[in-house]
């Protein structure tokens, strides 16, 4: 049974590109929530998406924004990229009501 | 809003001794706690959890937390560590009756040494 399975693993972007990041959740689940870890730092809520919709989102600007589609799976998409984006982001996924994430391995970005 | 505090950085232990890595909580409301491992360049794994009932949680490799309401903690503990426990452990809330997000602490890097 495949976990949670994220993409790109690394990319490196210049500051003020546009980057997409990809996720397909573990088999049954249909939450997606992103999250992101600076260096040194403990993951921060980006957003969850249910049912295709944007269900809460955490404090972070428009700049990042997402999608689910109807296979539940996920992008998170950061335009205008800064030096300050460059972080390790992880997407898990959950079943509603169900406490507890099961989480990718993450795609480490790097701005330049 | 909540807040999660791990008052330890970084701890190091030699190997089969005991280890307690502490959290320490803020929330308004009734929450939910987890402590969850990352090892070096993976995701986070979900260690385990408090929803309700016995104050004593257990996980497969022997690490326990228990729930202090009064303390408002969730402290870490196993009683003999082996060199392959090595990694950064966190601890997280949820509300109770949200939307399940996580608020995570900073990070405690658990490091065993033979």
């Amino acid at each position: 049974d495949a976990g949670v399975t994220q993409s790109p693993t690394h990319l490196i972007k210049t500051r003020g590109q546009q980057v997409t990041l990809r996720c397909s959740p573990k088999s049954g689940h249909d939450t997606v929530s992103w999250y992101q870890q600076a260096l040194g730092q403990g993951p921060q809520f980006i957003f969850q998406y249910y049912e295709e919709e944007e269900r809460q989102r955490g404090n972070f600007p428009d700049r990042f924004s997402g999608h689910q589609f109807p296979n539940y799976s996920s992008e998170l998409n950061v335009n205008a990229l800064l030096l300050g984006d460059s972080a390790l982001y992880l997407c898990a996924s959950s079943l509603p009501g169900v406490h507890g994430y099961t989480f990718g391995s993450g795609t480490r970005l790097t701005v330049v | 809003a909540q807040s999660v505090t791990q008052l330890d950085s970084q701890v190091p232990v030699f190997e089969e001794a005991p280890v307690e890595l502490r959290c320490n909580y803020s929330s308004s409301v009734s929450v939910y706690l987890f402590w969850y491992v990352q090892y070096p360049n993976q995701g986070l794994q979900l260690l385990l959890k408090y929803l309700s009932g016995s104050t004593l949680v257990e996980s497969i490799n022997g690490f326990e937390a228990e729930f202090n309401k009064s303390q408002t903690s969730f402290h870490l503990r196993k009683p003999s560590v082996h060199i392959s426990d090595t990694a950064e452990y966190f601890c997280a809330v949820s509300t109770q009756g949200g939307s399940e997000k996580l608020v995570f602490g900073k990070g405690t890097k658990l490091t065993v040494n033979p």
